[in-house]
């Protein structure tokens, strides 16, 4: 089946260390999407992708990188310098030929203590 | 409006009810409203994408209204069921290729 998915569900780290999140998606979309959900609020844009070798920064990417060498993945790492890593993280992608419609995977929540 | 707002924040109804909610957004630059429904454990689910003014979309019993001039979409829900609670977000995409979520309005169907 095409879909999206994140590994792992659940992390925690200690306050200090990178992590990285891992997405992959067989659904042979060009644009993919990283989002941050916290309790009430809706979900931010970090960091998204157009195109293989290439990403641009959402509203709040401060502390996250990413890369792109691959059009099925778009590993997220969180780095020591975000200073409010725990969240939901929540990645996505789509199609260049429809208005954006997002598909997600399950999600990841990330806690570091 | 300079965000994606919805309201209520959370909704409470017994199932059978009607229901609706509300989300605003910033009629410049407007491109497309996204509905998304986020049900509890699931990855969050395309609802509707609605692009033109006035557009009215359906699916079931759920049913999708957008006014891009006064910047303001509505979903609604006839005869609410529990597998119906979730959460119902919406998203606005503007024409410089910008996606933004509302914080997203919690339904819960009681039996």
């Amino acid at each position: 089946d095409g879909g999206i998915t994140q590994s792992p569900k659940y992390l925690f780290r200690k306050e200090g260390q990178n992590v990285t999140l891992s997405c992959e998606q067989n659904l042979n979309h060009d644009a993919m999407y990283w989002y941050r959900q916290d309790p009430g609020q809706g979900l931010r844009l970090i960091y998204y992708s157009q195109i293989v070798n290439d990403f641009q920064k959402g509203d709040i990417a401060e502390g996250y990188s990413v890369s792109r060498e691959k059009k099925e993945s778009f590993p997220l790492t969180v780095t020591s310098a975000q200073k409010n890593p725990t969240a939901f993280y929540l990645c996505a992608s789509s199609d260049e030929g429809q208005p954006y419609e997002q598909y997600f995977g399950p999600g990841t929540r990330l806690t570091v203590t | 409006i300079l965000n994606v707002e919805q309201s209520p924040q959370s909704l409470h109804v017994q199932e059978g009810d009607s229901t609706n909610f509300t989300c605003s957004f910033p009629s410049s630059n407007f491109y497309a409203l996204h509905w998304y429904r986020w049900e509890t454990a699931k990855s969050p689910e395309a609802l509707f994408v609605m692009t033109l003014n006035g557009d009215e979309k359906k699916k079931g019993r759920i049913s999708a209204t957008l006014n891009t001039k006064e910047g303001y979409s509505y979903l609604y829900i006839k005869g609410s069921q529990p597998e119906d609670s979730a959460t119902y977000l919406c998203a606005s995409f503007t024409s410089y290729g910008k996606l933004t979520f509302g914080q997203g309005t919690i339904l819960t169907v009681h039996p």
